[in-house]
């Protein structure tokens, strides 16, 4: 079946550092991949996606590269700031018979220090 | 704008009665989600809906019902609540957008969600 491992958190940084949040998955087929975002108290949000193998996709400062050959998705920020603390979702939708369904990964919490 | 909402936000209730989540979008989207998140678990798929009449199982589905009458709406009964039904509980909501390789690429909008205690 379609699985998503992220890594363990949590993630605790100080402000302006580096971030890498590893994203692994198995699925048939050829996958889209998602980052979500949820900020404390509120739903999911979409923070970048990817549709096909090599595509990079970014938003506020964030990058994923889908990898087919290593079947990862891992998230990257060059610079945290406090406003990131949040909880991290890498997410897959398979497709054909998956039609429209997520499969998320646990979930990484980050805390960005001052 | 258009958006998801989800009602209550928070609600309190007892082992056995009988409990309805409420999820509205005004997206006017085809597919709609119900997930329970827990600790550990990330994000667990319970009901999903393809359209109206249309409702299918998740992997967590045991102990849920869901009926969609029209676009708008996805309701979530808990049919006799258990206490290891306390959790957070999300609506989505999605449509189908361009497929590249026949894969579906819809991003899923989510609501504010639902924290549900059962004592």
């Amino acid at each position: 079946g379609n699985s998503v491992t992220q890594m363990e958190g949590p993630v605790t940084l100080s402000e302006e550092a580096f971030l890498t949040i590893n994203c692994t998955y198995t699925a048939t087929g050829y996958p889209s991949l998602f980052w979500y975002v949820q900020y404390p108290g509120e739903g999911l949000q979409l923070l970048l996606k990817a549709t096909k193998a090599d595509d990079k996709g970014s938003n506020k400062g964030f990058e994923a590269t889908y990898r087919k050959e290593t079947t990862s998705f891992h998230l990257e920020k060059g610079s945290v700031q406090v406003s990131d603390s949040a909880v991290y979702f890498c997410a897959l939708n398979a497709g054909g018979t998956s039609y429209g369904k997520l499969t998320f990964g646990q979930g990484t919490i980050l805390t960005v220090h001052p | 704008d258009a958006e998801i909402t989800q009602s209550p936000r928070h609600k309190i209730t007892e082992t056995g009665r009988q409990v309805t989540l409420a999820c509205h979008q005004t997206w006017n989207h085809n597919n709609m989600f119900w997930y329970r998140q827990d600790l550990g678990h990330g994000l667990r798929l319970i009901h999903y809906s393809y359209g109206v009449q249309d409702t299918n199982k998740g992997e967590v589905s045991d102990g849920y019902s869901v009926s969609r009458s029209n676009t708008e709406d996805l309701p979530l009964t808990l049919e006799s609540a258990a206490s290891s039904q306390t959790s957070v509980y999300f609506c989505a909501s999605s449509d189908l957008g361009a497929g590249v390789f026949g894969v579906d690429t819809d991003t899923q909008y989510f609501g504010p969600g639902t924290r549900l205690t059962v004592l």
